[in-house]
């Protein structure tokens, strides 16, 4: 079965640095979202992409963090500077219409 | 607005009982819901959707959700759960973004 990718599993930064994480959805999945997961809280979602335009924003910290989705295929999530309280879960997923998302693995940020 | 509400954050059972999960939307539009399960340092896995037609849909591991409308819940089922089963739990609506609940965290004892 088709898997969303995303890299790094793991990243540690130090505060003030810049931060990306990357996501390549499934194949023909138009829409792409980028999800934060803070330990013991429900996926907050940041940014939500159709093909390579934005279509929601509205929760992303947008003095420090970026999107995009060049060509409408694969994403990168940015932060900088990263911040303490950046430390968290970050989960991609992608969806050929609003019927089911795929996840992918995710990155576990910790900022020090 | 659209929300999702899980009404309760932890839920520990004995293995082999039965369990409920319960789940409550908000919505002005007509939505889509689903339930995710999430095992630790892992991405969510689909355990079932309702999108329409028979108010009561079944899932994988024996999962089953009922679509109650009127009172704008899907609460989550299973009549017999396993120590596999722990794991964090999550209400979803789709209505144009797909938005989570809170999560409730499943604990099956021996």
């Amino acid at each position: 079965e088709a898997e969303v990718a995303q890299s790094p599993r793991y990243k540690i930064t130090e505060k003030s640095q810049a931060v990306a994480f990357w996501c390549d959805p499934i194949s023909g999945h138009a829409t792409l979202y980028w999800y934060r997961q803070i330990l013991g809280q429900g996926p907050e979602l940041l940014v939500q992409f159709q093909d390579e335009s934005v279509v929601d924003d509205s929760q992303l910290p947008k003095d420090r963090f970026s999107a995009e989705r060049l060509k409408g295929v694969d994403s990168t999530l940015k932060i900088q500077p990263a911040e303490l309280g950046d430390s968290a879960m970050y989960l991609c997923a992608s969806s050929l219409e609003g019927s089911r998302a795929f996840f992918g693995q995710g990155t576990r940020l910790t900022v020090v | 607005a659209q929300s999702v509400t899980q009404l309760d954050s932890q839920v520990p059972v004995f293995e082999e009982a039965p369990v409920e999960l319960r789940c409550n939307y908000s919505s002005s539009v007509s939505v889509y819901l689903f339930w995710y399960v999430q095992y630790p340092n892992q991405g969510l896995q689909l355990l079932l959707k309702y999108l329409s037609g028979s108010t009561l849909v079944k899932g994988i591991n024996g999962f089953e959700a009922e679509f109650n409308k009127s009172q704008t819940s899907f609460h989550l089922r299973k009549p017999s759960v396993h120590i596999s089963d722990t794991a964090e739990y999550f209400c979803a609506l789709f209505s144009g973004k797909l938005i989570f609940g809170q999560g409730t965290t499943l604990q099956v004892k021996p």
